[in-house]
């Protein structure tokens, strides 16, 4: 099983900031395979990014991804107050596996 | 559009069964896989389960494996999540994903099973 890490646990930073939102695996991940999810209090999670880089549909351009391998990174480049949530990577593959959650909270 | 509407939550003792049900629309079940995703209070996300677009294979988490089923009926557009030998630990909302290929890309609103010993 890929385990996946976040970091930082809790990332608190002010709107208008850029954040930068880090997963590493355990092992290589193809880059087709990871995403990340956008989670509010109280809502289902939402799909950003997929295919390590690639937007949702409907997903503003100040989202983006980007790594390969065991490390990649997810960067909101001019922080907005809805951006302010809790964001989780994925691996897609069999066992399906999430990292454990980065808290995006307003400093 | 695509919509994902779960039900059959509640409150459940320990041992006992439960069925979740997800309402697909926008799209058919047979032409993509689904899968179950759940979430214990204030924790993480946890893949569950699995059902190929075709039907012709399931997965299943290590945790829920010989205990839950994964099934589906096209003719209803609908998913299901039949859980037996409750137990605790499988209190959580139970989140029904769509399959995009190499991501989930609907999510429902998920519907909160707890387990009550």
């Amino acid at each position: 099983e890929i385990v996946l890490t976040q970091s930082p646990g809790t990332l608190s930073l002010s709107p208008g900031e850029r954040a930068t939102l880090s997963c590493r695996a355990s092992q290589s991940v193809s880059s087709s395979y990871l995403a990340w999810y956008q989670q509010k209090p109280g809502q289902a999670p939402r799909l950003l990014i997929y295919g390590a880089s690639s937007r949702a549909p409907g997903i503003p351009d100040r989202f983006s991804g980007s790594g390969s391998g065991t490390d990649f990174t997810l960067t909101i480049s001019r922080l907005e107050p809805e951006d302010f949530a809790v964001y989780y990577c994925h691996q897609y593959g069999s066992p399906y596996t999430f990292g454990q959650g980065t808290k995006l909270e307003i400093k | 559009q695509v919509q994902l509407v779960e039900s059959g939550g509640g409150v459940v003792q320990s041992g006992r069964s439960l069925r979740l049900s997800c309402a697909a629309s926008g799209f058919t079940l047979y032409s993509h896989g689904m899968h179950w995703v759940r979430q214990a209070p204030g924790k993480g996300l946890e893949w569950v389960a699995i059902i190929w677009y075709d039907g012709s294979n399931r997965n299943y988490s290590e945790s829920v494996r010989g205990r839950f089923t994964i099934s589906r009926d096209t003719s209803r557009n609908t998913l299901y999540l039949q859980m037996n030998n409750l137990r605790a630990e499988d209190t959580a909302v139970y989140y029904c994903a769509r399959d995009g290929g190499t991501e989930l890309d609907y999510w429902g609103q998920g519907t909160l099973v707890t387990v009550s010993s």
